[in-house]
């Protein structure tokens, strides 16, 4: 147990659609990453979150955004749903941005039909 | 940050210790090499991390050599539990992590 918790654990929506997936940290954690795994890959780096800012980016088109609250609680919000979108969404939550270890929560599942 | 090579595959017995290896050989001086694991259908897990010296703690023991080019990282007494992929991560201060395809380990009874 991480403490990191997700929700909901699954989803499934229809391709076009816009998706919100929310994280509850670590208590006592700031930053919080987003990452998606697609099936038989790594997990892939989306954003991380820093004291409410968006702290880095990868690869992922706008369409894929996120806020991160007072509480360092954060959603990702994906819009327009495709059917690649389909993967687990994983949320990571460590004590600051730099070095310090990720704890990663249990997941998402979404399929897009 | 500087890429990593590990094995695609592995298998060890239960009871024994499993040394994973992984090669770094771009590293630099500011990274850090880490480990995860990912067992089936979950997120993944922090192991240890360890930027010149060797590291242990409850879980594993993490080799370094001394030119930093490569690591092992070692499960002293392999469980059927401890069945998952484990990635190796060369990462510097601030950055994201970076994981690549890892190792499938297997603990076999």
């Amino acid at each position: 147990e991480t403490g990191v918790t997700q929700s909901p654990t699954h989803l499934i929506k229809t391709r076009g659609q816009q998706v919100t997936l929310r994280c509850s940290s670590q208590s006592g954690h700031n930053t919080v990453s987003w990452y998606q795994q697609a099936l038989g890959q790594g997990p892939q780096f989306i954003f991380q979150y820093y004291r409410e800012e968006e702290n880095g980016r990868g690869n992922f088109p706008p369409r894929f955004s996120g806020l991160q609250f007072p509480n360092y609680s954060s959603e990702l919000n994906v819009n327009a749903l495709e059917l690649d979108d389909s993967a687990l969404y994983l949320c990571a939550s460590s004590r600051d941005q730099g070095g310090t270890e990720a704890f990663f929560g249990q997941g998402t599942r979404l399929t897009v039909v | 940050d500087a890429k990593t090579t590990q094995p695609t595959s592995m298998d060890c017995a239960e009871g024994r210790a499993a040394n994973l290896p992984c090669n770094h050989s771009t590293i630099s001086g500011n990274e850090y090499v880490y480990w995860y694991r990912q067992i089936h259908s979950q997120g993944p897990q922090y192991i240890i991390h360890g930027l010149k010296n060797n590291e242990t703690n409850e879980m594993a023991s993490l080799i370094i050599t001394e030119d930093r080019k490569s690591s092992t990282l070692i499960l002293p007494h392999a469980t059927l539990r401890d069945t998952a992929v484990y990635y190796c991560i060369v990462r510097a201060y601030g950055n994201k992590l970076v994981f690549g395809a890892g190792t499938i380990l297997r603990v076999k009874s």
